[in-house]
């Protein structure tokens, strides 16, 4: 079954400070990964996106991973800012020729001042 | 210009009212597509639009009724919604329906059934 799943489901930090947040998936075929952001009530931004021979990749302070072989990503946020507070999800595409994209149920990230 | 514009932002309609959603893009954006997403639930895909032909119907209700009068612009008609219809709904666009492309999402339209 395709399923991505996310951890934690939610986190509070302390403004200034790093966290990890996790995706493992069991997609296939695989096309790519993505990793986004939602505010409350509003559409998700993509943050950053990899294909199945890219290890990291950075977007300012955020750094994506991927372990192709462990079907595992993380999404590395530095020196957390109050404006990082949201909804993180990690979604991955299937290569099937369209865009089939199975989402998960994301990490809701609060940075507390 | 890099967005896609939803709009309205929120609306609020009765069970037996017929309102639409719109939703633009001017990015050259090929493949255009409607999520809807409830609370703390990840979207979930309801159409898909590729060279402005329906794609993808992920076997939604006839009480939506998508529409894509040209490139540029795609339309959800709504009709005798339920309650459990009320949800953000999402429009998104990509340079075509290849699973490469990111997808840019509008700001949605949360919808209340009453």
């Amino acid at each position: 079954k395709n399923q991505v799943e996310q951890s934690p489901q939610s986190l509070i930090i302390l403004e200034g400070k790093n966290c990890t947040l996790q995706c493992n998936y069991t997609v296939s075929p695989f096309s790519n990964l993505r990793w986004y952001k939602q505010d409350t009530g509003r559409g998700p931004v993509s943050l950053t996106i990899m294909t199945f021979s890219e290890n990291t990749k950075s977007n300012g302070r955020y750094t994506a991973t991927l372990d192709a072989d462990t079907k595992q990503s993380s999404l590395h946020i530095t020196a957390s800012q109050l404006s990082d507070s949201a909804s993180y999800i990690c979604v991955v595409s299937r290569n099937t020729g369209f865009q089939k994209l199975v989402f998960g149920t994301g990490t809701r990230l609060l940075v507390s001042p | 210009d890099t967005e896609v514009t939803q709009t309205p932002k929120h609306l609020v309609m009765g069970m037996t009212n017929k309102k639409s959603l719109k939703c633009e893009q001017h990015m050259g954006h090929r493949a255009m597509y409607w999520y809807k997403q409830k609370a703390k639930k990840p979207p979930e895909l309801m159409f898909v639009y590729s060279y402005e032909k329906l794609s993808i119907n992920e076997s939604v209700p006839s009480r939506f009724s998508p529409e894509c009068p040209n490139s540029s612009l795609l339309n959800l008609h709504l009709h005798a919604l339920q309650p459990e219809d009320s949800a953000l709904y999402l429009c998104a666009s990509s340079q075509d329906e290849s699973g490469a492309n990111v997808l840019t999402f509008g700001a949605g339209s949360r919808l209340t059934v009453l």
